[in-house]
C-alpha cells in the first residue's frame, strides 16, 4: 500500500543552520505530496505542497522538490529559526474525483538552539 | 468559522463509557476525514465523508467507533465501550472539493485519555 518514510527525530540544530529533513514514498499512481507542520499547541498546518514531478513547493523560507525518479520529497531550509521548532510530517495523497486521503509519515521533532 | 472547530479539546473518559466528539468544518467544504494520532506518530486515517456520505470507513479500527455527517456540515465521530487503547488525539480536517491537490485544513484536535 501506499506509504510515506521520513527521518526519524528528534533534529536540534542552531539557529542558523541549514535544515534538511528526508522523506520518502511509496505510491501507485501520481501522488500529491505534502510537508505539514504541526507547532507546540497548535493544530497541523500545510507547510507546502507539490503535485507532480519536478514542482517545487516552497513558504516560509522552507522548499521541496518532487522528484519522482528518486520517490523523495526532502524539506530544506537555509538558515533556521528558533521560532521553526516543531513537528514536521511528510505527506502524499492520491486519488482524483474520489476521496483523497491523505497518507503521513511518523514526524520529525526540529528543536533550534538559540 | 474561520477553521476546523473541535469540541471538546480534552476528555478524559473511564474505561467503557461512550463519548462523542464533534466537528465543524469550514463552511461549505464538501469534504471531511476524521484522523486517530497517538502520542509520536503521525496521523491514521479513520473515515472520510463527501457532503453526507460516509464513502471510505477502512480505517476504523473496530465496530466501536461509528462517524456521521447528517446534514452534510458538523459530523459526530463516537467511541462506544472506550478501551485505554483509544486515547490518542481524534483530528477532523476539511478541503473544499475532493481532489488529491487541494488543501485539507485541520483542527486542533480532540486530546481523549481513558482512564
Amino acid at each position: 500500500g501506499d506509504s510515506v518514510t521520513q527521518m526519524e527525530g528528534p533534529v536540534t540544530l542552531s539557529e542558523e543552520a541549514f535544515l534538511t529533513i528526508n522523506c520518502t514514498y511509496t505510491a501507485t499512481g501520481y501522488p500529491s505530496l505534502f510537508w505539514y507542520v504541526q507547532y507546540p499547541g497548535e493544530g497541523l498546518q500545510l507547510l507546502l505542497k507539490a503535485t507532480k514531478a519536478d514542482d517545487k513547493g516552497s513558504n516560509k523560507g522552507f522548499e521541496a522538490t518532487y522528484r519522482k525518479e528518486t520517490t523523495s520529497f526532502h524539506l530544506e531550509k537555509g538558515s533556521v529559526q528558533v521560532s521553526d521548532s516543531a513537528v514536521y510530517f511528510c505527506a502524499l495523497s492520491t486519488g482524483y474525483s474520489s476521496a483523497s486521503k491523505i497518507i503521513f509519515g511518523s514526524g520529525t521533532r526540529l528543536s533550534i538552539r538559540p | 468559522g474561520a477553521g476546523v472547530s473541535q469540541s471538546p479539546r480534552y476528555k478524559v473518559a473511564k474505561r467503557g463509557q461512550d463519548v462523542a466528539l464533534r466537528c465543524d468544518p469550514i463552511s461549505g467544504h464538501v469534504s471531511l476525514f476524521w484522523y486517530q494520532q497517538a502520542l509520536g506518530q503521525g496521523p491514521e486515517f479513520l473515515t472520510y465523508f463527501q457532503n453526507e456520505a460516509q464513502l471510505d470507513k477502512s480505517g476504523l479500527p473496530s465496530d466501536r467507533f461509528f462517524a456521521e455527517r447528517p446534514e452534510g456540515s458538523v459530523s459526530t465521530l463516537k467511541i462506544q465501550r472506550t478501551q485505554q487503547e483509544d486515547s490518542a488525539v481524534y483530528l477532523c480536517a476539511s478541503s473544499l472539493y475532493p481532489d488529491s491537490g487541494n488543501t485539507i485544513y485541520f483542527g486542533e484536535g480532540s486530546w481523549l485519555t481513558v482512564v
